[in-house]
């Protein structure tokens, strides 16, 4: 179990261009969340799957930003025409849906992807 | 609204200096609270889980309580590696975490 990964770690874009990251939860979580942190901030939720459902959305979560989770496995979450606003650490995380309480409701995050948009 | 607030938002320790790190939370049915660390530049890494006032958790040189209000993280004699951000967070049975801003802890050798 290599834990949860995400790619690319750092992102350099201009305003008004497309970003996509991808995230890769630990292998037989079910659930994914993404999250995004900004200095001196804890992180706030933006949306989460069950599988490859996606259940719940945070008001973050403008309509430049879309997530998908096709076939329930990795994730994608895209941002289009970026404002220097969107300029954080954006976090996955998943969780295990069964086994025990504990193995349900921690969320195991991944490294962040740094988004910096000039 | 479900609501976290963490204090104090900054502690210098010396080396040996035990402390505590305070969470406090309104939440309407706390299902769960959870204290992750921080290292710059890194995603959170989980310490501990609790559910019950009463409960409490311990690994290494950190403890964790709980009460109906507040959470406690208390560090004995901590290390210069134990120098990171403490981040609190609630669950209150969406799945989703509600964060509060961390407690940014040094420790000087």
């Amino acid at each position: 179990d290599t834990g949860v990964s995400q790619d690319p770690r750092h992102k350099i874009t201009k305003r008004g261009q497309n970003v996509t990251f991808r995230c890769d939860p630990i292998s037989e979580h079910n659930r994914l969340y993404w999250y995004r942190q900004t200095l001196g901030q804890g992180p706030e939720f933006l949306t989460y799957f069950q599988n490859e459902a996606q259940l719940e959305k945070s008001r973050l979560l403008s309509d430049r930003f879309s997530a998908e989770r096709p076939k329930g496995s990795f994730s994608t979450l895209e941002i289009q025409r970026t404002e220097q606003g969107d300029s954080a650490m954006y976090l996955c995380a998943s969780s295990l849906m069964g086994g025990t309480r504990q193995e349900q409701e921690t969320q195991y995050f991944g490294p962040g992807t740094r988004l910096l948009v000039l | 609204e479900d609501q976290v607030t963490q204090s104090p938002e900054a502690l210098r320790l010396q080396e040996g200096e035990s402390s505590s790190l305070n969470c406090s939370y309104t939440v309407s049915g706390l299902r769960g609270l959870f204290w992750y660390r921080q290292d710059p530049g890194k995603g959170p890494e989980f310490l501990f889980t609790l559910y019950s006032a009463g409960e409490e958790k311990e690994k290494e040189r950190l403890k964790a309580t709980l009460t109906k209000k507040e959470s406690f993280l208390h560090i004995t004699a901590p290390k210069p590696e134990d120098s990171a951000t403490y981040l609190c967070a609630v669950e209150s049975g969406t799945y989703k975490y509600i964060f509060g801003t961390g407690t940014r802890l040094k420790v000087l050798a």
